[in-house]
């Protein structure tokens, strides 16, 4: 069965400093993409990142960077520069090849920026 | 540009009433899908829509239905509300045939602002 797990319920993390979000994932399909969402508080879901499991390069885009190691079946998200505004919960998302109908979300991570 | 399109934005809802929400998806995009978000917890897939077909089905109690129309958008038709389903319900939409050439699955699914519904 496939599989999102993200260990950090909540984090804090200090305004201009960097963050590292976890996501691990379990699949045995070659072909999947990751994709990582934010949700502020007032409840919508915006789109951040997106990294293919053939893409030979991490993506970035802004202040935003996916580790990815494949062989290790991990996709965390870096912030650079955190921000207040980046207080939000951020979830982890999985599409694969051959169900790609539906995203597989972890269980989410708060953030919180402190001043 | 245009985004998704939710409606309502807030319901309540007493025990044993229907509701409907509505989805209007992004121009040209072909696949609708709806998410259930309860309190705290991550967004559980209900059902998918591609061309105006039902395409994937995931945790949709009985009580739900839902269906695509021939211009796209998309309503969610919940029944015998119970007080679990107060929830945020969120609608996505993406162009999947312009996702999914070379085995790569890039195109994301773009989400609406989420309806949320209490049911009291």
């Amino acid at each position: 069965a496939q599989k999102i797990t993200q260990t950090q319920p909540g984090m804090f993390v200090q305004e201009k400093e960097a963050v590292t979000l976890d996501c691990t994932y379990d699949t045995s399909d070659p072909s999947y993409g990751l994709f990582w969402y934010k949700q502020p508080s007032s409840g919508e879901m915006i789109f951040l990142i997106y990294q293919g499991s053939y893409d030979q390069q991490n993506a970035t885009e802004g202040r935003y960077s996916l580790n990815f190691q494949k062989a290790r079946k991990s996709a965390n998200l870096v912030i650079s520069a955190s921000q207040l505004g980046d207080s939000a919960m951020y979830f982890c998302a999985m599409r694969w090849k051959y169900n790609f109908n539906k995203f597989y979300f972890g269980s989410g991570t708060k953030l919180n920026v402190k001043p | 540009a245009a985004g998704v399109i939710q409606s309502p934005r807030h319901l309540i809802k007493e025990k044993r009433e229907t509701a409907t929400l509505k989805c209007y998806p992004i121009p040209r995009h072909d696949t609708v899908y709806w998410y259930q978000q309860g309190p705290g917890q991550d967004p559980q897939f209900l059902i998918s829509f591609y061309e105006k077909m039902q395409s994937d089905k995931g945790s949709i109690p009985d009580r739900f239905s839902a269906q695509q129309f021939s211009d796209y958008h998309s309503e969610l038709n919940m029944s015998s509300l119970e007080l679990g389903d107060s929830a945020l319900y969120f609608c996505a939409s993406s162009h999947e045939l312009a996702g999914t050439s070379g085995g790569t699955i890039y195109n994301e699914q773009f989400f609406g602002p989420g309806t949320r519904l209490t049911v009291l």
